[in-house]
């Protein structure tokens, strides 16, 4: 069965460190790849996406950005992190043909102080 | 931006159907109606999803109209336990490097002794 794990499930980092958020999916090839942000008391906003590896569709202007490496990894990143950063962070799949369900992991919540 | 309209609350009482509605006027033939729901801010967890029938499983049954503009989760017999927040989402995937899920604000659902 396929799997999705997310790490590390809670940091606190301080204004202006790096950011570093892993995302691996076994059990499955060449899934479509998502991350999101929930700041707190608020909705789910796509950050980016990926439907290839080596592919990165951005959604929003920021600071962060994302790689994929490897087919089932994605990585979020930052070179220099903003209080405005904080919030919980949720990486998806799916299998990449529409109509099939999107998984999400469990999330790593992020504190910038 | 998000391609469907909740209701931002409703009540339900324990053992009562609980029906959702969801606006999604513009949406396009070739796309797919998701239902999730998210708990504590814990990673969102799939409910259903459909493209023009109506659907059922074990959680939920989702009812699309013809003209496909809008469609209601029902939750046949509410608990407790399914207090959370709804999310009712369209899945763009107009080419290859295009497919993602864009949330809305969702219907937070308090069920009630």
């Amino acid at each position: 069965s396929q799997t999705i794990h997310q790490w590390p499930a809670t940091l606190v980092q301080p204004v202006g460190s790096p950011l570093s958020l892993e995302c691996t999916v076994e059990g499955t090839s060449n899934p479509n790849l998502y991350w999101y942000r929930q700041a707190a008391g608020r909705g789910l906003q796509l950050l980016f996406y990926s439907v290839g590896i080596g592919q990165i569709s951005s959604e929003v202007p920021q600071n962060l950005s994302a790689s994929r490496p490897q087919d089932r990894q994605f990585i979020l990143s930052s070179k220099k992190l903003l209080l405005s950063d904080s919030g919980f962070y949720l990486c998806a799949w799916s299998p990449g043909f529409p109509g099939n369900t999107i998984y999400f992991g469990e999330g790593s919540w992020l504190t910038v102080v | 931006d998000a391609k469907t309209t909740q209701p931002p609350s409703m009540d339900c009482a324990e053992g009562r159907a609980a029906n959702l509605p969801c606006n999604h006027s513009t949406i396009s033939g070739n796309e797919y109606v998701y239902w999730y729901r998210q708990i504590h801010s814990q990673g969102p967890q799939y409910i259903i999803h459909g493209l023009k029938n109506n659907e059922t499983n074990e959680m939920a049954s989702l009812i699309i109209t013809e003209d496909r503009k809008s469609s209601t989760l029902i939750l046949p017999h509410a608990t407790l336990r399914d207090t959370a927040v709804y999310y009712c989402i369209v899945r763009v995937a107009s080419g290859y490097n295009t497919d993602k899920l864009i949330f809305g604000t969702g219907t937070r659902l308090q069920v009630f002794p």
